[in-house]
């Protein structure tokens, strides 16, 4: 299984404001997910952020709000832009096992909470 | 496209008494099924899957999780809990497309509470 690194682990940040989540993976892989997880819910996936290529955004998020950075086979970022308290949520970085199930490993998540 | 339907929000029991989660999925095609648990702080763990060949699967910490096709079912049981395994548990899936598996679609989630 791979290990996922996600920085920071929380943060409360004031509204209006934006904040970049990093996350590391110790191998290479080829697609890496975002998800979030609101406060008491499921995960809801916003993009898949494949390398060399634009992310993939699911309905209800855009890349405005959500700019989302790949720039190798091990990284990328999700930038949560002009905050909200309504962005105040666990946003989880996420890549595929190996063999094609959908199997998915989870980094600890960053803990945003938005004033 | 397949959704997941976890019927208990909130599961209490007492340490050392038998649990049972109830996951039921939908889907037109064949399925993986996964059972995540997720600590309170943390991120989420694999406990088990279900991939294909035997319909009962054993995950860690004692877990232990039956499919069932026929009621389209992927129930997550365990014996004995312990205080330690309060936390959220996520049933997903993930169906079969042209050869390739599709994105992993969780459950709302169960909160098992276990207390003395």
């Amino acid at each position: 299984s791979a290990v996922i690194s996600q920085k920071p682990s929380r943060d409360i940040c004031q509204r209006g404001t934006s904040l970049t989540i990093q996350c590391q993976v110790d191998s290479q892989v080829t697609m890496m997910f975002w998800y979030r997880q609101q406060p008491g819910q499921s995960l809801t996936l916003i993009a898949t952020a494949n390398q060399g290529s634009e992310a993939t955004y699911e309905s209800g998020f855009v890349i405005d709000k959500f700019p989302i950075s790949r720039p190798n086979l091990t990284f990328s970022t999700l930038t949560v832009s002009n905050m909200s308290p309504e962005d105040s949520s666990i946003y989880l970085c996420s890549v595929t096992g190996r063999g094609n199930t959908g199997e998915l490993f989870f980094g600890e998540g960053s803990r945003l909470t938005v004033l | 496209a397949q959704s997941v339907t976890q019927l208990d929000s909130q599961v209490p029991v007492f340490e050392e008494a038998p649990v049972e989660l109830r996951c039921n999925y939908s889907s037109s095609v064949s399925v993986y099924l996964f059972w995540y648990v997720q600590y309170p702080n943390q991120g989420l763990q694999l406990l088990l899957k279900y991939l294909s060949g035997s319909t009962l699967v054993k995950g860690i910490n004692g877990f232990e999780a039956e499919f069932n096709k026929s009621q389209t079912s992927f129930h997550l049981r365990k014996p004995s809990v312990h205080i330690s395994d309060t936390a959220e548990y996520f049933c997903a899936v993930s169906d079969m497309v042209a050869g390739t598996a599709s994105k992993l679609t969780f459950g709302t989630g169960t909160r098992l509470q276990v207390t003395l």
